[in-house]
């Protein structure tokens, strides 16, 4: 069974653009949450997305956002990067949002300029 | 202050050593309590969980939750290069009435196991 995927692995960008980060669940994994991980900080939940609604949001600015598709993939989108979203942006899929079945994947690492 | 406190080390050990990984947190809802293994470029993996307080043992790795302290452990016996790894602390009130289970991680100790 294929793992989580992400794509793209490493990112550079400057201050001001947009990106979007593309994450694969496992088949058949109907969740999909998304995290920031920071030396400082640790994993920060971003939010959960669920046959293609969001459930949970934690408290990031509404820069910050995200969807899913009806095939369980999902992207999330941050605008007006600021030098403190670099950090390695990490999604998650789980059936229904168990945390011991919650399996995660490499990470894109962000890095803004 | 933060939820869940975790010292981020690094921690060096000899190979075969035990090792004491911990993590304090101030939420007294808490009551799932997990460990995860991260290693250089790879996302977190599930350890081990536990719920409430006691001992779990997997092999070479014990976790243990104090809720009284508010203290949760893991303990990895005749430690490996291979266990060379950042460990996430993980905690949950349970799930929530969105249907959710939030996670809230620790920061995480980077360990080393030199052989």
């Amino acid at each position: 069974k294929a793992g989580v995927t992400q794509t793209p692995r490493y990112l550079i960008k400057t201050r001001g653009q947009q990106v979007t980060l593309s994450c694969s669940p496992i088949s058949g994994h109907r969740s999909v949450s998304w995290y920031q991980q920071t030396p400082g900080q640790g994993l920060q939940f971003l939010f959960e997305y669920f046959s293609e609604t969001q459930r949970n949001k934690g408290n990031f600015p509404g820069r910050f956002s995200g969807r899913q598709f009806s095939n369980s993939r999902s992207e999330m989108n941050v605008s007006t990067l600021e030098l403190g979203d670099s950090a390695l942006y990490l999604c998650a899929s789980s059936l229904d949002g168990f945390y011991n079945e919650q399996f995660f994947g490499p990470g894109t690492r962000l890095t803004v300029l | 202050q933060k939820e869940v406190e975790q010292d981020p080390g690094p921690l060096s050990v000899p190979e075969g050593a035990i090792v004491s990984l911990n993590c304090t947190y101030s939420n007294s809802a808490f009551q799932y309590f997990m460990w995860y293994r991260q290693y250089s470029r790879k996302g977190p993996e599930l350890l081990m969980y536990t719920y409430s307080s006691g001992n779990k043992e997997d092999g070479r790795f014990t976790a243990q939750v104090d809720k009284s302290s508010k203290y949760i452990s893991l303990f990895i016996r005749d430690s490996q290069p291979s266990d060379s790894a950042t460990y996430l602390c993980a905690m949950s009130v349970g799930m929530n009435s969105g249907g959710y289970q939030k996670v809230t991680f620790g920061t995480g100790t980077k360990l080393q196991v030199i052989p």
